[in-house]
């Protein structure tokens, strides 16, 4: 059990779009999920904590009207990078915590985002 | 603040024997504590948890905790060239959905 999935796996796209990524809890139901950044060789960063049905809780520095998430149910989360641009270009990594089981966390499988 | 500290590495160790990382942490209240394989390329997989001092043994794995000096550490046994990763350590210290305060990770290299 704890199985996460994210999708797309790999996207590219133009600067100026907006890109939406999903993030689900397969076989859990999810209370929190997370949104992590990854740049190549560096560590992860947390960008956002996302409670089921409650406005998302976005780390210093990660511009909220940029990255809009939405955990619309206990086994989904969406994250969309709105007009994104070349340095946004990252792996962009979610994970989820069981129900009553809020510390582990189980993490998908990522997202690449290359932006033109 | 809350922090999680790893020596970065990379850490080799030849094939076959025992690869110790290890791993200290700020917060003395601080309840659980999770290691993550990370793959180049890939995203984090947990290996391990740990909740109470002493060893924990998961097959070639042995996580172990000492809270009053405020480590953690992961022994792999039998060092194969495929447990060559990226090691984090987490750390849960409570606070609801606060999540976890990770490391920066050991590159631990395994030599055939």
């Amino acid at each position: 059990g704890a199985v996460v999935s994210q999708h797309p796996s790999r996207v590219i796209c133009k600067s100026g779009t907006s890109v939406k990524i999903e993030c689900r809890s397969l076989d859990f139901q999810a209370t929190t999920m997370f949104w992590y950044r990854q740049f190549p060789k560096k560590s992860l960063m947390l960008m956002a904590t996302s409670n089921e049905g409650s406005k998302a809780t976005y780390e210093q520095g990660v511009e909220k009207d940029k990255f809009l998430i939405n955990h619309a149910s206990l086994t989904l989360s969406t994250l969309t990078v709105t007009s994104a641009h070349p340095e946004d270009s990252s792996f962009y990594i979610c994970s989820a915590s069981r129900q009553g089981l809020s510390e582990t966390q189980y993490f998908g499988p990522g997202t690449r985002l290359l932006v033109l | 603040q809350k922090e999680v500290e790893q020596n970065s590495g990379p850490l080799s160790v030849p094939e076959g024997a025992i690869a110790s990382l290890n791993c200290t942490y700020s917060d003395r209240g601080s309840q659980s504590f999770f290691w993550y394989r990370q793959y180049s390329g890939k995203s984090p997989e947990l290996i391990m948890s740990i909740y109470s001092n002493g060893d924990k043994e998961d097959g070639r794995f042995t996580a172990q905790l000492n809270k009053a000096s405020q480590y953690v550490s992961l022994l792999i046994r039998d060092s194969q060239p495929s447990d060559s990763a990226t090691y984090l350590c987490a750390v849960y210290s409570g606070g609801g959905a606060d999540g976890l305060t990770f490391g920066k990770g050991t590159h631990l290299i395994i030599q055939p």
